[in-house]
C-alpha cells in the first residue's frame, strides 16, 4: 500500500530552528507537496519538490531526497503565528496525491 | 471576493436531516475537489470534477451526492448521514487534474460538520 509518515506533533522555541520529516512509500513519484494548515483555517501551499535538492523560500526551505524516500520542511527564525499544521503529500504515478496526517508545530515563546 | 469560498462555516444536523454544502471558486480554474478531514488523519479524496464532469468517485457512500453545475461552483448535498460522517469537509481548485506535477491545489476554509 502507499503510505506518508509525519509526526503528529512538535514543540520548538520563538527564534529556533525546527525539521519537519516526512518519509514515503508510493506507487511512483511525480512530486511532492507542503502545505500549512492553520487552525480553523484552510491549507495553503507552500512548496512542491520534485528534483533532489533543497529549496529555499524565505524563512522556509524544503528538502527531497528520492532515493531515500524523504522530504523535510525547515522552518527558520520561528516565530509565533508559524504555529500550524504541516500536511506532506506525495503525487503518485498515476497523478493521484497521496497525503500524511500532518504534523501540529507548537511554537511556545 | 477571491479564492474558494466555502458555506456554511459550520452544520449541525440530525441523522434524517438533508442538507448542502456550498462551494465558489473565483480563480478561473477547471478542477473542483471536495475532501474529508478527520482528526489526526489523512485527508481523504471524495470527489473530482474536471470540466464540470466527475472524474473520480473514491467509494464514497451514496449518503453524499456531489452536484457541480458549472466550473465554479461545487456542491456536497448530504442526506441520512451517520455520526461518524462528523468531520471537516473541504473543497479544492486546481488549474487541471493530474498532468502536471506542480499542480497546486487552493483550499477553502472548510465546512466543520457535526451529525447528532
Amino acid at each position: 500500500g502507499q503510505n506518508i509518515d509525519q509526526p503528529t506533533e512538535m514543540t520548538a522555541t520563538e527564534g529556533a530552528i525546527v525539521q519537519i520529516n516526512c518519509t514515503y512509500q508510493t506507487s511512483g513519484f511525480n512530486g511532492l507537496f507542503w502545505y500549512q494548515q492553520h487552525a480553523g483555517e484552510a491549507p495553503t501551499f507552500l512548496s512542491y519538490n520534485v528534483l533532489d535538492g533543497l529549496e529555499e523560500k524565505g524563512r522556509f526551505s524544503s528538502f527531497l531526497s528520492r532515493s531515500k524516500g524523504y522530504s523535510y520542511l525547515l522552518l527558520k527564525e520561528l516565530q509565533m503565528k508559524d504555529s500550524a499544521s504541516y500536511l506532506c503529500a506525495v503525487m503518485d504515478s498515476n497523478y493521484q496525491l497521496i497525503w500524511g496526517a500532518g504534523t501540529k508545530l507548537i511554537i511556545k515563546p | 471576493e477571491t479564492g474558494v469560498t466555502q458555506t456554511p462555516r459550520h452544520l449541525v444536523m440530525g441523522m434524517t436531516n438533508k442538507k448542502s454544502l456550498k462551494c465558489e471558486q473565483h480563480l478561473g480554474h477547471n478542477a473542483m475537489y471536495w475532501y474529508k478531514q478527520s482528526a489526526k488523519k489523512p485527508l481523504e479524496l471524495m470527489f473530482v470534477y474536471s470540466l464540470e464532469e466527475r472524474v473520480e468517485n473514491n467509494s464514497v457512500p451514496s449518503r453524499f451526492s456531489p452536484e457541480c453545475p458549472n466550473s465554479s461552483h461545487l456542491f456536497l448535498h448530504l442526506h441520512t448521514l451517520q455520526p461518524e460522517d462528523s468531520a471537516l469537509y473541504l473543497c479544492a481548485s486546481s488549474q487541471e487534474t493530474g498532468g502536471s506535477g506542480a499542480n497546486v491545489l487552493t483550499f477553502g476554509a472548510g465546512s466543520r460538520l457535526t451529525v447528532l
